[in-house]
């Protein structure tokens, strides 16, 4: 079993709806939680981290956690064509560990 | 301000040839990573600095490869005896430490032709 697993793409959306993006994890001693955007051909950029169940939000970013479950997601509101990336889950104990990553398109 | 920043950012190398990779952390950063992506593939950890503990070098796919950190800042990555399946990109990233945000850089195109 993967330590970390996102849901399967591709993930096709109009402009101005939600994505929503999934990760689950398998190390129930994980305590750190982070969401990387990867453009083609660039290196992962951090858009979000988590530690605490519950919601945190930043902008058009929602990352949820629950650790009981252990399972995080992402949401992107008011979805923009800028959007199209693939998104990373990565779960920390002492390194990183990545999920495939869930590609995202925005249809204008 | 600056952030991690990596050197060459592509590099042909022939079979066989040795390689150095740079990387150079966020200043103030203790904590150091270097990651591997191949084409269509995830990101793979290879090897961790903290400070000036002994590196975890888990992720070290074969003993071609070897890192070493001076001064607790820049970093190099060796791989010896270059391979085909060694293309890939490299990755460095850094962060405060402990649990906190890593930040990656631009990455090293690696193609062993």
């Amino acid at each position: 079993q993967k330590e970390v697993e996102q849901n399967s793409g591709p993930l096709s959306v109009p402009e101005g709806a939600i994505a929503s993006l999934n990760c689950t994890y398998s190390d129930r001693v994980s305590q750190s939680f982070f969401w990387y955007r990867q453009y083609s051909g660039k290196s992962p950029e951090l858009i979000m981290s988590i530690y605490s169940n519950g919601d945190k939000e930043d902008g058009r970013f929602t990352a949820q956690l629950n650790k009981a479950s252990q399972y995080v997601s992402l949401l992107i509101r008011d979805s923009q064509p800028s959007d199209s990336a693939t998104y990373l889950c990565a779960v920390f104990d002492y390194k990183l560990s990545f999920g495939a990553g869930t590609t995202v398109t925005v249809r204008a | 301000g600056a952030g991690v920043s990596q050197s060459p950012s592509n590099k042909v190398t022939e079979k066989g040839k040795d390689v150095e990779l740079r990387c150079d952390p966020i200043s103030g950063h203790t904590a150091l990573y270097w990651y591997r992506q191949s084409l269509g593939q995830g990101l793979e950890f290879l090897i961790y600095f903290q400070g000036n503990s002994a590196p975890d070098k888990s992720g070290l796919p074969s003993d071609r490869f070897s890192a070493e950190r001076t001064g607790g800042s820049v970093s190099t990555l060796t791989i010896q005896r270059t391979q085909q399946e060694d293309s890939a990109v490299y990755l460095c990233a850094s962060s405060l430490g402990g649990v906190e945000e890593q930040y990656f850089g631009p990455g090293t195109r690696l193609t062993v032709t």
